[in-house]
Protein backbone atom coordinates (compact mmCIF):
# COMPACT_ATOMS: atom_id res chain seq x y z
CA UNK A 1 0.00 0.00 0.00
CA UNK A 2 1.18 3.53 -0.18
CA UNK A 3 0.95 4.31 3.00
CA UNK A 4 1.80 2.70 7.05
CA UNK A 5 -0.93 0.17 7.50
CA UNK A 6 -2.39 -0.65 11.05
CA UNK A 7 -4.03 -3.25 12.54
CA UNK A 8 -6.41 -4.20 13.85
CA UNK A 9 -7.95 -0.68 13.64
CA UNK A 10 -10.42 -1.21 16.84
CA UNK A 11 -9.67 -3.36 19.29
CA UNK A 12 -11.73 -4.19 22.59
CA UNK A 13 -9.57 -6.48 25.20
CA UNK A 14 -10.93 -8.00 28.49
CA UNK A 15 -8.11 -6.66 31.19
CA UNK A 16 -5.95 -8.90 31.82
CA UNK A 17 -5.64 -10.32 28.21
CA UNK A 18 -3.02 -10.04 25.88
CA UNK A 19 -3.25 -8.15 22.35
CA UNK A 20 -0.82 -7.85 19.38
CA UNK A 21 -0.91 -4.80 17.37
CA UNK A 22 0.54 -4.94 14.18
CA UNK A 23 2.24 -2.16 11.91
CA UNK A 24 3.76 -2.07 8.15
CA UNK A 25 5.46 0.45 7.17
CA UNK A 26 5.57 2.51 3.59
CA UNK A 27 7.89 -0.18 1.47
CA UNK A 28 11.86 1.16 1.63
CA UNK A 29 11.60 3.10 4.74
CA UNK A 30 14.16 1.93 7.54
CA UNK A 31 13.35 3.80 10.44
CA UNK A 32 9.64 2.76 12.70
CA UNK A 33 8.23 4.27 16.00
CA UNK A 34 5.72 3.78 17.89
CA UNK A 35 3.74 6.02 19.83
CA UNK A 36 0.99 5.77 22.55
CA UNK A 37 -2.25 8.52 22.51
CA UNK A 38 -4.50 8.56 25.40
CA UNK A 39 -7.31 10.74 24.50
CA UNK A 40 -7.14 14.58 24.50
CA UNK A 41 -3.31 14.23 24.58
CA UNK A 42 -0.59 14.28 22.20
CA UNK A 43 1.54 11.24 21.05
CA UNK A 44 4.10 9.97 23.67
CA UNK A 45 6.66 8.14 22.33
CA UNK A 46 7.30 4.59 22.98
CA UNK A 47 9.89 3.05 21.22
CA UNK A 48 12.07 3.35 17.75
CA UNK A 49 13.19 0.72 15.33
CA UNK A 50 16.36 0.86 12.42
CA UNK A 51 15.85 -1.78 10.34
CA UNK A 52 15.70 -4.52 12.81
CA UNK A 53 17.44 -3.38 15.49
CA UNK A 54 15.53 -1.45 18.82
CA UNK A 55 17.59 1.53 19.21
CA UNK A 56 15.40 3.51 21.60
CA UNK A 57 12.74 1.46 24.36
CA UNK A 58 12.91 3.95 26.76
CA UNK A 59 9.26 5.16 25.85
CA UNK A 60 7.36 1.64 27.14
CA UNK A 61 5.79 1.92 29.73
CA UNK A 62 6.14 -1.02 31.80
CA UNK A 63 7.61 -4.29 31.03
CA UNK A 64 4.19 -5.65 29.90
CA UNK A 65 5.16 -3.81 26.64
CA UNK A 66 7.12 -5.45 24.31
CA UNK A 67 8.04 -4.32 20.54
CA UNK A 68 9.50 -6.56 17.70
CA UNK A 69 10.28 -6.09 14.26
CA UNK A 70 12.36 -9.34 13.70
CA UNK A 71 12.81 -8.80 9.36
CA UNK A 72 13.09 -5.12 9.65
CA UNK A 73 9.80 -4.28 8.00
CA UNK A 74 6.35 -5.22 9.68
CA UNK A 75 6.29 -5.03 13.19
CA UNK A 76 4.34 -5.75 16.28
CA UNK A 77 3.76 -4.21 19.33
CA UNK A 78 3.25 -6.75 22.13
CA UNK A 79 1.10 -5.70 25.64
CA UNK A 80 0.65 -8.37 28.05
CA UNK A 81 -2.41 -8.54 30.65
CA UNK A 82 -3.91 -4.96 29.47
CA UNK A 83 -4.78 -2.36 32.25
CA UNK A 84 -7.30 -0.03 31.72
CA UNK A 85 -4.89 3.00 31.84
CA UNK A 86 -3.58 1.28 28.49
CA UNK A 87 -6.67 2.37 26.49
CA UNK A 88 -5.26 4.71 23.90
CA UNK A 89 -4.71 5.39 20.41
CA UNK A 90 -1.15 3.42 19.86
CA UNK A 91 0.35 4.91 16.21
CA UNK A 92 2.77 3.62 14.08
CA UNK A 93 4.79 6.05 11.86
CA UNK A 94 7.87 5.09 9.40
CA UNK A 95 10.41 7.74 7.75
CA UNK A 96 12.64 8.22 5.04
CA UNK A 97 15.45 10.12 4.59
CA UNK A 98 15.54 13.00 1.39
CA UNK A 99 18.85 14.78 1.78
CA UNK A 100 19.90 15.50 5.20
CA UNK A 101 15.96 15.25 6.52
CA UNK A 102 14.12 12.73 7.68
CA UNK A 103 10.01 12.77 7.19
CA UNK A 104 7.82 10.78 9.06
CA UNK A 105 4.96 9.29 8.22
CA UNK A 106 1.76 8.10 10.62
CA UNK A 107 -0.89 5.32 10.15
CA UNK A 108 -4.03 5.71 10.82
CA UNK A 109 -3.78 4.17 14.67
CA UNK A 110 -4.99 1.26 16.43
CA UNK A 111 -7.44 2.14 19.26
CA UNK A 112 -7.67 -0.12 22.05
CA UNK A 113 -9.82 -0.16 24.49
CA UNK A 114 -9.28 -1.97 27.90
CA UNK A 115 -12.54 -3.12 29.90
CA UNK B 1 12.63 15.95 30.28
CA UNK B 2 11.68 17.31 27.16
CA UNK B 3 8.65 18.95 27.15
CA UNK B 4 6.47 20.91 24.43
CA UNK B 5 3.56 23.33 25.85
CA UNK B 6 0.38 24.56 24.04
CA UNK B 7 -2.43 26.02 24.98
CA UNK B 8 -5.42 23.39 24.61
CA UNK B 9 -7.71 26.29 23.16
CA UNK B 10 -10.40 25.57 21.91
CA UNK B 11 -9.27 28.68 19.55
CA UNK B 12 -12.34 29.91 17.60
CA UNK B 13 -12.21 32.28 15.19
CA UNK B 14 -14.38 33.12 12.08
CA UNK B 15 -13.99 32.18 8.74
CA UNK B 16 -11.53 34.43 7.06
CA UNK B 17 -9.68 35.29 9.34
CA UNK B 18 -6.22 34.77 10.57
CA UNK B 19 -5.46 31.77 13.60
CA UNK B 20 -2.20 31.86 15.27
CA UNK B 21 -0.84 29.08 16.93
CA UNK B 22 1.81 29.16 20.01
CA UNK B 23 4.26 26.44 21.48
CA UNK B 24 7.13 26.64 23.49
CA UNK B 25 10.03 24.27 24.05
CA UNK B 26 12.24 23.16 26.60
CA UNK B 27 15.53 21.69 24.74
CA UNK B 28 17.63 24.49 24.12
CA UNK B 29 19.32 22.16 21.57
CA UNK B 30 16.42 21.35 19.37
CA UNK B 31 16.71 21.05 15.66
CA UNK B 32 13.60 20.56 14.05
CA UNK B 33 10.03 21.31 14.49
CA UNK B 34 7.26 20.45 12.94
CA UNK B 35 3.34 21.79 12.61
CA UNK B 36 0.87 18.22 12.49
CA UNK B 37 -3.11 18.63 12.10
CA UNK B 38 -5.17 16.30 13.45
CA UNK B 39 -8.89 15.63 12.56
CA UNK B 40 -10.71 13.97 15.18
CA UNK B 41 -10.23 9.89 14.85
CA UNK B 42 -7.55 10.21 12.74
CA UNK B 43 -3.81 10.30 12.50
CA UNK B 44 -1.61 13.31 12.49
CA UNK B 45 -0.81 14.64 9.12
CA UNK B 46 2.29 17.07 8.36
CA UNK B 47 1.54 20.38 7.26
CA UNK B 48 4.60 22.30 7.96
CA UNK B 49 8.32 21.06 8.89
CA UNK B 50 10.80 24.59 9.97
CA UNK B 51 14.51 24.15 10.40
CA UNK B 52 15.90 27.70 11.01
CA UNK B 53 14.94 30.60 12.88
CA UNK B 54 12.44 32.84 10.78
CA UNK B 55 9.32 32.36 8.67
CA UNK B 56 8.55 29.65 6.19
CA UNK B 57 5.26 30.21 4.19
CA UNK B 58 3.41 27.37 2.62
CA UNK B 59 0.12 28.47 0.81
CA UNK B 60 -2.34 30.01 3.63
CA UNK B 61 0.25 28.56 6.13
CA UNK B 62 2.75 30.64 8.03
CA UNK B 63 5.52 28.83 10.47
CA UNK B 64 7.53 31.00 12.37
CA UNK B 65 10.53 30.02 14.86
CA UNK B 66 12.83 31.74 17.20
CA UNK B 67 15.42 29.40 18.80
CA UNK B 68 16.63 32.09 21.28
CA UNK B 69 13.06 32.31 22.92
CA UNK B 70 12.22 28.59 22.02
CA UNK B 71 8.73 29.30 20.42
CA UNK B 72 7.51 28.33 17.16
CA UNK B 73 4.35 29.39 16.02
CA UNK B 74 1.93 28.75 13.05
CA UNK B 75 -0.64 31.42 11.30
CA UNK B 76 -2.92 30.11 9.44
CA UNK B 77 -4.59 32.64 6.94
CA UNK B 78 -8.00 33.10 5.77
CA UNK B 79 -9.18 30.11 7.44
CA UNK B 80 -11.58 27.80 6.24
CA UNK B 81 -14.37 25.09 9.02
CA UNK B 82 -12.27 22.63 6.86
CA UNK B 83 -8.87 23.68 9.11
CA UNK B 84 -11.13 22.91 12.41
CA UNK B 85 -8.84 19.93 14.03
CA UNK B 86 -6.23 19.68 16.43
CA UNK B 87 -2.73 21.09 15.85
CA UNK B 88 0.49 19.37 16.97
CA UNK B 89 3.43 20.66 17.93
CA UNK B 90 6.47 18.38 17.25
CA UNK B 91 9.97 18.95 18.10
CA UNK B 92 13.20 16.63 17.56
CA UNK B 93 16.40 16.64 18.85
CA UNK B 94 18.30 16.70 15.55
CA UNK B 95 17.52 16.97 11.87
CA UNK B 96 18.01 13.26 10.73
CA UNK B 97 18.78 10.33 12.66
CA UNK B 98 17.27 8.62 15.72
CA UNK B 99 15.98 10.86 18.11
CA UNK B 100 11.92 10.41 18.35
CA UNK B 101 9.68 13.60 18.17
CA UNK B 102 8.10 14.90 21.07
CA UNK B 103 4.98 16.39 21.07
CA UNK B 104 2.71 19.05 22.70
CA UNK B 105 -0.59 18.20 23.95
CA UNK B 106 -1.94 20.08 20.66
CA UNK B 107 -4.41 22.98 20.15
CA UNK B 108 -7.86 22.67 19.27
CA UNK B 109 -9.28 24.79 16.85
CA UNK B 110 -12.36 25.70 15.97
CA UNK B 111 -13.20 28.00 12.50
CA UNK B 112 -16.82 29.41 12.89
CA UNK B 113 -18.56 30.09 9.24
Amino acid sequence: GAGVSQSPRYKVAKRGQDVALRCDPISGHVSLFWYQQALGQGPEFLTYFQNEAQLDKSGLPSDRFFAERPEGSVSTLKIQRTQQEDSAVYLCASSFRQGAIDTIYFGEGSWLTVV
Amino acid sequence: QKEVEQNSGPLSVPEGAIASLNCTYSDRGSQSFFWYRQYSGKSPELIMSIYSNGDKEDGRFTAQLNKASQYVSLLIRDSQPSDSATYLCAVKGTVSGNTPLVFGKGTRLSVIA
